[in-house]
């Protein structure tokens, strides 16, 4: 058990909709980060937030968008969703936002847009 | 064109033989992590390397990271089934703090 915690652990829903995933970190982590795993691309680094502030952005669609809350949870928002975005996506957390951190994975949501 | 590239992309071998897997790219990276992902399951750190040339050894893996910082291999000795999963690289370029770049990763299937 990594101790990052992610909901729910599966999501299916339909092209258009919009749906919210939440996660939270190690206690004591300051760092969230986002990851969306696909068979052709790997995993993709989306975004990453420190005590509460944006710190990094990756691949991330306009469509997505994240937060983290005062309680460092953090929430990641997928609006018109396209069959595309089907994919496993992963939350992370470190102590820091250093370059050389050591990331904690949650076991994931597994999102299926029909 | 990804950034890191692992070979091979899949490979199934016997219980107790050794295997090497890469990692590499045209890139600089400060620092460079190995992670195992199991079904179901997020990726787990085994390993990070930040100086050129440097060997770390966990049990049977044995890591090393390029004399230039621009790949890697992992050297897995007398494999067992619990080393199945997929083997994902991870690296930090310069500059770029903690972003997290992945390669695609290589499935190892190890059989009793």
């Amino acid at each position: 058990d990594s101790g990052v915690t992610q909901t729910p652990k599966h999501l299916i829903t339909a092209t258009g909709q919009r749906v919210t995933l939440r996660c939270s970190p190690r206690s004591g982590d300051l760092s969230v980060y986002w990851y969306q795993q696909s068979l052709d691309q790997g995993l993709q680094f989306l975004i990453q937030y420190y005590n509460g502030e944006e710190r990094a952005k990756g691949n991330i669609l306009e469509r997505f968008s994240a937060q983290q809350f005062p309680d460092l949870h953090s929430e990641l928002n997928l609006s018109s969703l396209e069959l595309g975005d089907s994919a496993l996506y992963f939350c992370a957390s470190s102590v820091g936002d250093g370059i050389v951190e050591k990331l904690f994975f949650g076991s994931g949501t597994q999102l299926s847009v029909l | 064109t990804q950034l890191l590239e692992q070979s091979p992309q899949f490979l199934s071998i016997q219980e107790g033989e050794n295997l090497t897997v890469y990692c590499n790219s045209s890139s600089v990276f400060s620092s460079l992590q190995w992670y195992r992902q199991e079904p179901g399951e997020g990726p787990v750190l085994l390993v990070t390397v930040v100086t050129g040339g440097e060997v770390k050894k966990l049990k049977r893996l044995t890591f090393q990271f390029g004399d230039a910082r621009k790949d890697s291999s992992l050297h897995i000795t007398a494999a067992q089934p619990g080393d199945t999963g997929l083997y994902l690289c991870a690296g930090v370029q310069p500059g770029a703090n903690s972003k997290l770049t992945f390669g695609k990763g290589i499935t190892l299937s190890v059989r009793p």
